[in-house]
């Protein structure tokens, strides 16, 4: 069974630039979720889907990022225009409700890292 | 105030030795009490779960839960090298759709 995927792994730009970056969760989970660490920090929760609702964006820095989940199946996550703040790693997370009631477990991706210069 | 406060470290300790790792935090909702491990340039993995209060003990490893003093530990025994890495506490609760929040990480050195 594939795992969660993101892409791209790194992604550099230069501040005032739009940057996307996608996630695929495993199959058949309904929650999505978004968190970024920047240096030295801890991972940030950003945004939570169920499906293709927003359940959670309480964490989501402010209007120069937008996140989208299409059909309740991947997500992106796009930054406009990106500012050197952005900088860091972000990762993406899905569970299945009744399975993280039992377990306690995200099953995350690599994560995408964003350099901004 | 943090809801989730963790020694980032770093944590070095010679193979063998017992390794303590603790959180605390200010939440009482917070019900679901996990350890992930973080290899560099990889995302969690959950090593640990525990449901409310109590210990649990898997392998080499123990977790526990005081939710009286709001404190979480996580013990490694006969640490190996391979244990290296950046733990992370997390938290959650079935109120606000079990959002996950975490610590901001040990960073732990088993040194050979």
């Amino acid at each position: 069974e594939a795992g969660v995927t993101q892409f791209p792994s790194h992604s550099v730009i230069e501040k005032g630039q739009t940057v996307t970056l996608r996630c695929d969760p495993i199959s058949g989970h309904d929650n999505l979720y978004w968190y970024r660490r920047v240096m030295g920090k801890e991972i940030k929760f950003l945004l939570h889907f169920v499906k293709e609702s927003k359940q959670d964006e309480s964490g989501m820095p402010n209007n120069r990022f937008l996140a989208e989940r299409t059909g309740g199946t991947y997500s992106t996550l796009k930054v406009q225009p990106a500012e050197l703040e952005d900088s860091g790693v972000y990762f993406c997370a899905s569970s299945q409700t009744r399975d993280f009631q039992n377990t306690g477990e995200l099953f995350f991706g690599e994560g995408s890292r964003l350099t901004v210069l | 105030q943090k809801e989730v406060e963790q020694d980032p470290g770093p944590l070095s300790v010679p193979e063998g030795a017992i390794v303590s790792l603790n959180c605390t935090y200010s939440n009482s909702a917070f019900q679901y009490f996990m350890w992930y491990r973080q290899y560099s340039r990889k995302g969690p993995e959950l090593l640990m779960y525990t449901y409310s209060s109590g210990n649990k003990e898997d392998g080499r490893f123990t977790a526990q839960v005081d939710k009286s003093s709001k404190y979480i530990s996580l013990f490694i025994r006969d640490s190996q090298p391979s244990d290296s890495a950046t733990y992370l506490c997390a938290m959650s609760s079935n109120t606000g759709g079990f959002k996950t929040i975490f610590g901001a990480g040990t960073r732990l050195f088993v040194k050979a």
